[in-house]
């Protein structure tokens, strides 16, 4: 089973901010947060990832809870190519633990 | 473009063949990995390398045969295959793999999608 819960579906305007949930109440002290998303007919795209502080790139914010029990993927102007299946996974660093990806959150663009 | 590069983009065999998907990165990555994606459902990670070393078999039936040349090339050899492993095929590479994990940023390729009759 995944270890983190989204949303099965979102929809958010153009231009607009746009949050994506998760919960990963069964998060480890070495687990990284990964946020992948994945447009039709593509291969999973990186977005951003995690530990502890929150972090910024060129594509988006990730908003990291402080008992990391949850994060949030911060789209910060909406356009319609970011419309895709946003995955939020936790990447271990124990050997004995493998990714496991849920089934994302389709994000929904209106125009 | 990624950096990886999956061929055949597209796949139709039947069940009696033998088939091999190839997927290439020159991006310097140390590790690297096969997915498999069916039709609504997860992402399911298959087989992991680390420098060449197979550090992950998800329990994969054995007409799935994988094989890492090199840390630039990986191959999934198929033979015998059902109907139900009709899916989109990923393979990712990332700098170093850390048992099943991504250490940093993963590039994955676009896919083959194959089609078992």
């Amino acid at each position: 089973d995944a270890k983190t819960t989204q949303p099965n579906s979102m929809e958010s305007n153009e231009e607009e901010p746009v949050h994506l949930p998760c919960n990963h109440s069964t998060i480890s002290g070495t687990d990284y947060i990964h946020w992948y998303r994945q447009l039709p007919s593509q291969g999973p795209e990186y977005v951003i990832h995690g530990l502890t502080s929150n972090v910024n790139n060129r594509m988006a914010s990730l908003a990291i809870a402080e008992d990391r029990k949850s994060s949030t993927l911060i789209l910060h102007r909406a356009t319609l190519r970011d419309a895709a299946v946003y995955y939020c996974i936790l990447s271990p660093m124990n050997r004995d633990d493998k990714i496991i990806f849920g089934k994302g959150t389709r994000l929904h663009i209106l125009p | 473009e990624t950096g990886v590069t999956q061929t055949p983009r597209h796949l139709v065999m039947g069940m009696t063949n033998k088939k091999s998907l190839k997927c290439e990165q020159h991006l310097g990555h140390n590790a690297m990995y096969w997915y498999k994606q069916s039709a609504k459902k997860p992402l399911e990670l298959m087989f992991v390398y680390n420098f060449k070393e197979q550090t992950e078999n998800n329990s994969v039936p054995s007409r799935f045969s994988p094989e890492c040349p090199n840390s630039s090339h990986l191959f999934l050899h198929l033979h015998t295959l059902q109907p139900e492993d009709s899916a989109l095929y990923l393979c990712a590479s990332s700098q170093e793999g850390a048992g099943g994990g991504f250490d940093t940023e993963a590039f994955f390729g676009q896919g083959t999608r194959l089609t078992v009759v």
